[in-house]
């Protein structure tokens, strides 16, 4: 079974670009979550998707987008980008909202601002 | 509000026992979480733990003590392989994300 894949694997844009990250998850995994990882801050819960809406949102600015598709799939969007947000961007797909359900993460995307 | 703190780094030796320990702080609890994460890889789920205990999974295992709000990772017969960052996750009450400890990282040494 594939696990979950994120395109592109690394990005380099600059201030005031946008850009777009895509996330499969792995068949028959409907809920995609997205984190940003940094240095100092560890993995940040951004926003939560599961059949198509969003559930659950973390403490971003508007900048921030995502949504998801009817297979599943997931991308997320950043508008305006600023110098922070050069992280690596990890999407964690999965089967179900049950308690104990582990989330799957993909290798990532590494996005660096100029 | 949501705390989770760990050790920064770590460092033992081949052969050895290791415990990584992490507390935390939240407004909710439905569980906790460890993660592997080698650099530059996608974390990978180690265990979960709900009700208080030790949980046992081959040379790794976790315990929970809920009312002191406090977990550890206990990896047995260290490996060089074992080298990584170890991240301990709590999820939240009626909803399915996580929140994350900012990580160990554990060097193993020979």
């Amino acid at each position: 079974k594939a696990g979950v894949t994120q395109t592109p694997r690394y990005l380099i844009k600059t201030r005031g670009q946008q850009v777009t990250l895509s996330c499969s998850p792995i068949s028959g995994h409907r809920s995609v979550s997205w984190y940003q990882q940094t240095p100092g801050q560890g993995l940040q819960f951004l926003f939560e998707y599961f059949s198509e809406t969003q559930r659950n949102k973390g403490n971003f600015p508007g900048r921030f987008s995502g949504r998801q598709f009817s297979n599943s799939r997931s991308e997320m969007n950043v508008s305006t980008l600023e110098l922070g947000d050069s992280a690596l961007y990890l999407c964690a797909s999965s089967a179900g909202t049950a308690a104990a359900e582990p989330q799957h993460f993909g290798d990532g995307t590494r996005l660096s601002i100029l | 509000g949501q705390n989770i703190d760990q050790p920064t780094e770590m460092t033992a030796t081949e052969g050895a026992i290791v415990q990584i320990n992490c507390t935390y702080q939240t407004s909710g609890f439905n569980g906790l979480f460890w993660y592997q994460q080698h650099a530059g890889e996608a974390p990978t789920f180690l265990s979960y733990n709900v009700l208080d205990g030790l949980e046992e999974k081959g040379r790794f295992s976790s315990f929970l003590s809920r009312s002191k709000g406090y977990s550890y990772l206990l990896l047995k017969e260290l490996q060089m392989k074992d080298s990584a960052s170890y991240l301990c996750a709590v999820r939240d009450p009626g909803a399915n994300n996580l929140f994350f400890g900012t990580g160990t990282r554990l060097t193993v040494i020979p």
